[in-house]
């Protein structure tokens, strides 16, 4: 069974470029979370989908982060106009679920590196 | 708001030797969940260890085990007869057990583990 995946797993962009990224869950999974992690900082949550809905998106930092998640599979994360902060590791992770009083494992995708210059 | 605090930037261990890797947390939460993840250089995260607050046993999974003490609000990991395969970054991880709710992780910083043959 395939793992989470995510494209591109590299990305290098000028200040005030659009980037999307994107994540493939593991198949059947109904929960897709987005992390990121910025040089020497903690792994921080940007949102939590549940199929195609927004369950948490606490973690969006500001308005030119968009996540979608079309028809409850794959996830994009589109960053637009992209600032130099935003650099960092961009994770994302699937479980299943939902289920009354079962916690599942997150499974992580191999992160993908944004470079803002 | 939760934090998850390891203190140890890098850490580093001979070979088949004992290391443990600190973790401290705070939440005014009863229930909650606590992970050990790994990630080896260039690969993906992985889940190490869970553990259950409600549970006064301390976890163990083959080489790794844990020390939870609830009271202080402490979450270590040992690591015995370390194993070169076990260089990584490692990093603790606490979720609320809230049913329904959010299912974030919040991560601390990492530990850098380094063994020596």
């Amino acid at each position: 069974e395939a793992g989470v995946t995510q494209f591109p797993s590299h990305s290098v962009i000028e200040k005030g470029q659009t980037v999307t990224l994107r994540c493939d869950p593991i198949s059947g999974h109904d929960n897709l979370y987005w992390y990121r992690r910025v040089m020497g900082k903690e792994i921080k949550f940007l949102l939590h989908f549940v199929k195609e809905s927004k369950q948490d998106e606490s973690g969006m930092p500001n308005n030119r982060f968009l996540a979608e998640r079309t028809g409850g599979t794959y996830s994009t994360l589109k960053v637009q106009p992209a600032e130099l902060e935003d650099s960092g590791v961009y994770f994302c992770a699937s479980s299943q679920g939902p289920r009354p009083f079962v916690t599942y494992e997150q499974y992580f995708g191999p992160g993908t590196r944004l470079t803002v210059t | 708001a939760q934090t998850v605090t390891q203190s140890q930037p890098e850490m580093s261990v001979q070979e088949a030797e004992t290391v443990t890797l600190s973790c401290t947390y705070d939440t005014s939460e009863s229930d909650y969940y606590l992970f050990w993840y790994k990630q080896p250089p260039s690969r993906q995260m992985i889940l190490v260890i869970r553990q259950e607050a409600y549970k006064q046993q301390n976890a163990t999974e083959n080489r790794f085990s844990v020390n939870f003490q609830k009271a202080a609000k402490s979450f270590s990991l040992k690591i015995s007869d370390s194993q070169l395969g076990d260089a990584a970054m490692y990093f603790c991880a606490y979720r609320n057990s809230t049913q329904g709710g959010s299912e974030k992780l919040v991560f601390g910083k990492g530990t850098k583990l380094t063994v020596n043959p």
